[in-house]
């Protein structure tokens, strides 16, 4: 079974404050994402990466950014941390290797900004 | 730009009575629609995948169906621990890498 791991489960930070999400998965995918989740809006997509070192926006990644360093481990780190920014941050992976495969989960960061 | 519409956005049931959750989608391609269910204070978990109009999965209460518009998930005979959120997602032949787009999701409770 794929297991996506994400470091905090609940995570409370001070505005302006630099913060580090991290998840690892271990099933050498290729291609990992970045969401949040927020009632009334769904998933959204951050940022995500098709490779070590490399990495493509979603549709918000205004105030984010990420890292991928080695292939099991994609962080997103909010570089000042807002308010606004108060969310379900959600990690998924998925093989690259031909056919049609579904994201696999991790179990989410409740992240609180105050 | 691929959309994702599912309604309602909240449904309750006794247990016993079956219902549908519709998922309505735009795409200038179906590549694939997942559904996923996702419990409390947890991520989403893979259900289905359909690929094209007219093909049907079944696991255990659930089954999904597609048309070139829409998708149902029908549930039968619902039990309590059915009681979940229920999303669905697509992806586009012209949506680069994996890209999914979701839906806003339904929020069931099935009650005893």
């Amino acid at each position: 079974d794929v297991k996506v791991t994400q470091s905090s489960r609940y995570l409370v930070k001070r505005t302006g404050e630099k913060v580090f999400l991290e998840c690892v998965q271990d099933m050498d995918h290729e291609n990992m994402f970045w969401y949040r989740q927020d009632p009334g809006l769904g998933l959204r997509l951050i940022y995500f990466s098709y490779d070590v070192k490399m990495k493509e926006k979603g549709d918000i990644p205004e105030g984010y950014s990420v890292s991928r360093e080695k292939k099991e481990r994609f962080s997103l780190i909010l570089e000042s941390a807002s308010t606004n920014q108060t969310s379900m941050y959600l990690c998924a992976s998925i093989t690259g290797q031909g056919g049609f495969k579904p994201q696999h989960f991790g179990d989410g960061t409740r992240l609180s900004i105050l | 730009e691929d959309q994702v519409t599912q309604s309602p956005e909240a449904l309750r049931l006794q247990e016993g009575e079956s219902s549908s959750l519709n998922c309505s989608y735009t795409v200038s391609g179906l590549r694939g629609l997942f559904w996923y269910r996702q419990d409390p204070g947890k991520g989403p978990e893979f259900l289905f995948t359909l690929y094209s109009a007219g093909e049907e999965k079944e696991k255990e209460r659930l089954k999904a169906t597609l048309t070139k518009k829409e998708s149902f998930l029908h549930i039968t005979a619902p039990k309590p621990e059915d009681s979940a959120t229920y999303l669905c997602a697509v992806q586009g032949v012209e949506t680069s890498g994996s890209r999914l787009t979701f839906g806003e999701g339904t929020q069931l409770t099935v009650n005893p």
